[in-house]
């Protein structure tokens, strides 16, 4: 079965903090994205990578930074971490095929910054 | 900018009855639109999706209704059962460089009661 794991499920840091958040795909997948989760704001993309070592920004990036190193993983760095960071993460990897789409997501990691 | 947006928020089903959730788009360069759902605790999963060619698209439960003149389409879920309480985001994607970019919708919260 496809797995997207990500290393964390619940986190809390303080202000100022430097924190990463992990993503690990088993699937050979190319595309890796991280998405914030805000109620009634539905699902964001910060960034996402197409290939190793290679990264776009997406809709929300200010604040955020991330790493793709090897395929499988991808990371989500906050550099200061601030209060309005405090939302749920999801980690993503993706498919296209024969015109179609899917989006594998872990499970989240909901992280609070005080 | 929500280029997609849904409708309602959340939903209270009886059990039974037909779970309906709209959503509108704004780009017509949209050429994919993907359903996910979400479970607590769970990030979302590929639930069906339409391409604009057709106006319908049904598996099991679940139906798609597609109006390409409108630029709307929505989910319906006939039978709804108890164990269909999940948030669903509507999406929309189109081709951008070498991946599918994906726009959801704000989600809708369903709550089917017995």
């Amino acid at each position: 079965d496809v797995k997207v794991t990500q290393s964390s499920r619940y986190l809390v840091k303080r202000t100022g903090e430097k924190v990463f958040l992990e993503c690990v795909q088993d699937m050979d997948h190319e595309n890796m994205f991280w998405y914030r989760q805000d109620p009634g704001l539905g699902l964001r993309l910060i960034y996402f990578s197409y290939d190793v070592k290679m990264k776009e920004k997406g809709d929300i990036p200010e604040g955020y930074s991330v790493s793709r190193e090897k395929k499988e993983r991808f990371s989500l760095i906050l550099e200061s971490a601030s209060t309005n960071q405090t939302s749920m993460y999801l980690c993503a990897s993706s498919f296209w095929r024969q015109g179609k789409e899917k989006l594998f997501f872990g499970s989240g990691t909901q992280l609070s910054v005080l | 900018q929500q280029q997609v947006k849904q409708s309602p928020q959340s939903l209270i089903v009886q059990k039974g009855g037909i779970s309906i959730i709209n959503c509108a788009y704004e780009n017509t360069a949209f050429d994919y639109f993907p359903w996910y759902q979400q479970f607590p605790g769970k990030g979302p999963a590929l639930l069906i999706a339409i391409r604009p060619d057709v106006s319908e698209k049904k598996e099991g439960r679940f139906t798609i209704s597609f109006n390409k003149s409108a630029k709307q389409f929505s989910l319906h879920i006939m039978d709804s059962q108890p164990g269909d309480s999940a948030t669903y985001f509507c999406a929309a994607s189109t081709p951008s460089g070498g991946y599918q970019k994906v726009t959801f919708g704000t989600g809708t919260k369903l709550q089917v009661i017995p």
